[in-house]
């Protein structure tokens, strides 16, 4: 079946312009998640959604950052005003329910801010 | 300190060697052990997942928890060319959040 798809691959953006990442994750799992992969780190948790509702946005970095799911499936994270540090790999994960471990990853998005 | 800590290699072996992998981690709640592979320019795909210590082998991999040492492992055995790739350690308490190592990146020589 369908894995998880993101897009865009790849986004060049300038700095202080607002960028939207979108997620669509596999069918009928209905926990979300986003986490961003900066050149040498790990993988870093920003958000986590159980249907449409985020009950733990602990991750995300600043104010710039938002993210909403709607019909229990596609979410969309924004960044607004980029900043180059915004600059990474941003991947979006899917699980069947929110306690389930086995998170199936996506392909990511590649931001770069110029 | 952070968290979770994993050695960015590089390592490379060559066809047919046991690839060895670790991490070291400092919170003593950590319960779940995952190890995902990721190919370049593609996202993390799980490979083991153990709860608690012990071993748990699956084909040519194999994944060992020392919770008293706060250690992890995986072995690779007989390791390929199509092994190549990063290999991220993984760790959750009692809820959903994943906190990873940075990612080892292997190469296996043909």
């Amino acid at each position: 079946g369908a894995g998880v798809s993101q897009s865009p691959s790849n986004k060049v953006t300038e700095k202080g312009k607002d960028v939207e990442l979108r997620c669509d994750p596999i069918s009928g799992h209905t926990a979300l998640y986003w986490y961003r992969q900066s050149l040498g780190q790990g993988l870093e948790f920003l958000i986590y959604f159980q249907g449409n509702s985020a009950p733990d946005k602990s991750g995300l970095p600043s104010d710039r950052f938002s993210a909403e799911r709607t019909g229990g499936s596609v979410s969309t994270l924004t960044i607004q005003r980029t900043q180059q540090e915004d600059s990474a790999v941003y991947l979006c994960a899917s699980s069947l329910t929110g306690g389930d471990y086995e998170q199936y990853f996506g392909p990511g998005t590649r931001l770069t801010v110029t | 300190q952070k968290e979770v800590e994993q050695d960015p290699g590089p390592l490379s072996v060559p066809e047919g060697a046991i690839v060895s992998l670790n991490c070291t981690y400092s919170n003593s709640a950590f319960q779940y052990f995952m190890w995902y592979r990721q190919y370049s320019r593609k996202g993390p795909e799980l490979l083991m997942y153990t709860y608690s210590s012990g071993n748990k082998e699956d084909g040519r991999f194999t994944a060992q928890v020392d919770k008293s040492s706060k250690y992890i492992s995986l072995f690779i055995r007989d390791s390929q060319p199509s092994d190549s790739a990063t290999y991220l350690c993984a760790m959750a308490s009692n809820d959903y959040k994943l906190s990873f190592g940075a990612g080892t990146t292997v190469t296996v020589r043909a």
